[in-house]
């Protein structure tokens, strides 16, 4: 049963530090998106990768987070420095092509002291 | 840039009622997508509405893609409490990244058994 996974599901942390979230698509997948949901913003596009290459990162605020692919089986979203207004659940979502069906993991519960 | 708009934002229900939600683009899209995301859950696709008018059934759901291809609409008849979580629908449009999904801001289900 092919899904998204992402690591890890829950995290704690105090403001100030590092936070890596991971994402491992459905394998031959070739775009991967990162998304933000809070109870006031909905669903939040942060970043968008095809083929590995990063397509749109509009979502995202620069000065503290970044999203990369070092290769087709893993992607990751940093935070740093996280903030309190950072605690958020955080998916990943992959599929064929920008606008066709997405597959969403289960989710990174980011919660920033 | 793109927009889809849907309302409305929460719905509370009895058992039994129906339900419907609605989604507004600023401009056509060449498809509409349903999403469902469960309490603590994750999104997960539902159906994909291609043409201009087309109708599409799910047992108790039933979608309905507008003649313009600008809005949509999602109707539950005789909801139950399974049918509880939040309902997101999304556009794809054109970009210069190519195609791309953009989510309504969904819209929350309650169920009183």
């Amino acid at each position: 049963d092919a899904r998204v996974t992402q690591t890890p599901r829950h995290k704690v942390t105090e403001m100030g530090q590092e936070v890596t979230m991971r994402c491992q698509p459905i394998l031959g997948h070739n775009t991967v998106f990162w998304y933000r949901q809070t109870m006031m913003q909905g669903l939040e596009l942060l970043a968008y990768f095809r083929n590995r290459a990063p397509l749109d990162d509009s979502g995202m605020p620069k000065d503290r987070f970044s999203a990369e692919m070092p290769d087709a089986t893993l992607a990751t979203l940093k935070i740093q420095p996280s903030e309190p207004r950072d605690s958020a659940v955080y998916f990943c979502a992959s599929g064929f092509g920008g606008g066709n069906i997405q597959y969403f993991g289960a989710g990174t519960r980011l919660s920033v002291l | 840039g793109q927009q889809v708009m849907q309302i409305p934002q929460y719905q509370h229900v009895q058992e039994g009622e129906d339900f419907t939600t609605y989604c507004n683009s600023s401009t056509t899209l060449s498809n509409i997508q349903w999403y469902k995301q469960r309490p603590g859950g994750h999104p997960v696709f539902l159906i994909q509405l291609v043409k201009s008018g087309e109708v599409k059934k799910q047992k108790r759901l039933t979608f309905q893609f507008g003649e313009a291809k600008k809005n949509s609409s999602l109707h539950i008849t005789a909801t139950q409490t399974t049918d509880v979580g939040t309902y997101f629908c999304a556009g794809m449009w054109f970009n210069n990244a190519g195609n791309m999904l953009t989510f309504g801001g969904g819209t929350r289900l309650m169920v009183k058994p």
